[in-house]
């Protein structure tokens, strides 16, 4: 079954220290992973897309990476407005473009 | 670029009526649209899967009488809650594909509904 794993699901950091954020998948056939960021109340807001092992993207204080089984959402220096919950979709061969979500972390940021 | 908006964000009603969500995405044509509920403290859930022009494809465990889906234009999607009952209440989210295959999605900003 087509599954996707965040880890860890909650995780408190203290301003300035960077951590990261892991997303493993077991699909057949990815055709793309995705990472967003949802404030509470609110909509995802889309981040990155990774489509081959290897990839890696970057957006001020984030960087994406991705294997052939996980991906980590690697934050450097966080600042409490980084506080949110951070979610992992994948879609895959078959998917008819739908997405597969992780549950999510949420990530605190303490000043 | 790819904004999608959401109306109206939040919205109260009576058990037995019926409540439509507007999606649009403003500035880019959507061949495919999403609708997710979410409760709390839990990732989405797909609920249907909408092509312009054509029936949804709703998810398993989903009321397609319930939950009403028309994608009339490249930029519109509507969902109709019908007969709301207070087990409706959540929070309505939805997302469009700029079209190619296994593209990210863009998220509305979510609709809140709670049915007394």
């Amino acid at each position: 079954e087509d599954q996707v794993t965040q880890s860890p699901e909650a995780l408190r950091l203290q301003e300035g220290e960077s951590s990261s954020l892991n997303c493993s998948y077991t699909v057949s056939g990815l055709r793309g992973l995705f990472w967003y960021r949802q404030d509470p109340g609110k909509g995802p807001e889309f981040l990155f897309t990774l489509y081959s092992a290897g990839e890696e993207k970057e957006k001020e204080r984030l960087k994406a990476t991705l294997t052939k089984k996980e991906s980590f959402l690697h934050i450097t220096a966080p600042k409490p407005e980084d506080s949110a919950t951070y979610l992992c979709a994948v879609a895959f061969s078959g998917s008819a473009r739908q997405l597969t979500f992780g549950s999510g972390t949420q990530l605190t940021v303490l000043p | 670029g790819a904004v999608v908006s959401q109306h109206p964000s939040r919205v109260i009603c009576k058990s037995g009526t019926s409540v439509k969500i507007e999606c649009r995405s403003l500035d880019f044509q959507a061949t495919t649209m999403f609708w997710y509920r979410q409760f709390p403290k839990k990732s989405l859930m797909l609920m249907a899967t909408s092509n312009e022009g054509s029936k949804a494809t709703y998810e398993q465990g989903v009321e397609k009488d319930k939950f009403l889906i028309n994608h009339a234009s490249l930029t519109l999607s509507t969902l109709t809650v019908t007969s709301a009952h207070p087990e409706d209440s959540s929070f309505y989210i939805c997302s469009a594909s700029l079209g190619r295959p296994y593209n990210e999605q863009f998220f509305g900003p979510g609709t809140r509904l709670t049915v007394l």
